[in-house]
């Protein structure tokens, strides 16, 4: 059974920080990986999806890495806003195209 | 319009109330999900639904019933709830991950509160 810890659990930090969010999963065998941010009370918007395959994925200020065979992922926020409080959530899907399998999230606040 | 709609937004029932949640998808995807997120969990999956057959049940008990008439509308019917049963559920739609990327895109989650 596939098991993610998010760490750190929760983060704040000044605005215009570089920041690392971290995701490990214990079963390396994955048919790709999801990072999702969620503001409170609302639903999960995806941010970027990296294949098996790939190591790593850009998106504006993001850049999402994987290492499959240690079963980690790293997603990395440049330049660190405000805006981009929220929960970020990461999401392996196992590698029969299966079920995603979520972690707790990391809790970001950005202050001005 | 959002490509993942969820109706309504909020509820509020009985334990002896029947009622359903809806999500509409304007994504052309063929896989659905729902979703329960409680406080201090991660989400948990209950049901997905691919093509409109359900393909997974996550033992989710029988006072939620689902139901997929086709690939772009999913219901949550539910009840005889209880109060642990209040929480964020929410509706996602992909392509099937074994014919595209199986990327999820969630709706923006019903809140039910059971009382």
């Amino acid at each position: 059974k596939q098991e993610v810890t998010q760490i750190p659990a929760a983060l704040s930090v000044p605005e215009g920080e570089n920041l690392v969010l971290n995701c490990s999963f214990t079963d390396s065998a994955i048919y790709n990986l999801q990072w999702f941010r969620q503001d409170p009370g609302k639903g999960l918007t995806s941010l970027l999806l990296i294949q098996s395959s790939q190591r790593e994925q850009t998106s504006g200020r993001l850049n999402a890495s994987l290492d499959k065979s240690s079963g980690r992922s790293t997603l990395y926020i440049a330049a660190s806003q405000p805006g981009d409080s929220a929960t970020y959530l990461c999401a392996p899907r196992g590698a029969s195209g299966s079920r995603l399998t979520f972690g707790e999230g990391t809790q970001l606040t950005v202050n001005p | 319009e959002t490509g993942v709609t969820q109706t309504p937004r909020h509820l509020v029932m009985g334990m002896t109330n029947k009622k359903s949640l809806k999500c509409e998808q304007h994504l052309g995807h063929n896989a659905m999900y729902w979703y329960k997120q409680s406080a201090k969990k991660p989400l948990e999956l209950m049901f997905v639904y691919n093509f409109k057959e359900q393909t997974e049940n996550n033992s989710v008990p029988s006072r939620f019933s689902p139901e997929c008439p086709n690939s772009s509308h999913l219901f949550l019917h539910l009840h005889t709830l209880q109060p642990e049963d209040s929480a964020l559920y929410l509706c996602a739609s992909s392509l099937n991950p074994r014919g595209g990327t199986g990327e999820l895109f969630f709706g923006e989650g019903s809140r039910l509160t059971v009382l």
